[in-house]
């Protein structure tokens, strides 16, 4: 089982429709989450960050978190053709490793 | 801004050759971080350091190597490039006290032939 699991998509939706994006992750004792946008042929670049279970939103995004689930997700509200990228689900385990283990991502397509 | 410079974006070595990749960062930052990334597989994390002269394995060491002899500088060494190291390439670095983000360089896409 891997450490960060995704959906590869690629997740296509309508402009201006809710994108939902998942990830779940396998150790239970990871504390903080974070969202990075990756476009193609470019760095990844942090959307935002989660540490506490419920809600956090920033703008059109929100990422929501359930540790109990082991689950952590990114709303795109009012989606753009520019948010079309492969969104990196991240996390920070709770061991003394003050690094960053990656999903492999989901690719999104907003279709104008 | 935070900047991340990588030395190379494309280099092409041959197999057995010993590679060097250059990471140097201008935020003065502690952590630092050597990912690689592939199709189907994301990030991968090869070697981390907390600071000067330290370092640490990550997930995928096998075949590296670094240094980190200033702070703002983290080297990544391949010590004999093999066709399996052909990958991107990925430096990032972020503050020790509270860590809230990693900031990337634009990477290194290394090809072995």
């Amino acid at each position: 089982q891997k450490e960060v699991e995704q959906n590869s998509g690629p997740l296509s939706v309508p402009e201006g429709a809710i994108a939902s994006l998942n990830c779940t992750y396998s150790d239970r004792g990871s504390q903080s989450f974070f969202w990075y946008r990756q476009y193609s042929g470019k760095s990844p670049e942090l959307i935002m960050f989660i540490y506490s279970n419920g809600d956090k939103e920033d703008g059109r995004f929100t990422a929501q978190l359930n540790k109990a689930s082991q689950y952590v997700s990114l709303l795109i509200r009012d989606s753009q053709p520019s948010d079309s990228a492969t969104y990196l689900c991240a996390v920070m385990r709770d061991t003394g490793r003050r690094a960053l283990t990656f999903g492999s991502g989901t690719r999104l397509q907003v279709q104008p | 801004d935070v900047k991340v410079t990588q030395s190379s974006r494309y280099l092409v070595k041959r197999t057995g050759e010993k590679v060097f990749l250059e990471c140097v960062q201008d935020m003065d930052h502690e952590n630092m971080f050597w990912y690689r990334q592939d199709p189907g597989l994301g990030l991968r994390l090869i070697y981390f350091s907390y600071d000067v002269k330290m370092k640490e394995k990550g997930d995928i060491p096998e075949g590296y190597s670094v240094s980190r002899e200033k702070k703002e500088r983290f080297s990544l060494i391949l010590e004999s490039a093999s066709t399996n190291q052909t990958s991107m390439y990925l430096c990032a670095s972020s503050p020790s006290v509270e860590f809230t983000e990693a900031f990337f360089g634009q990477g290194t896409r290394l090809t072995v032939v």
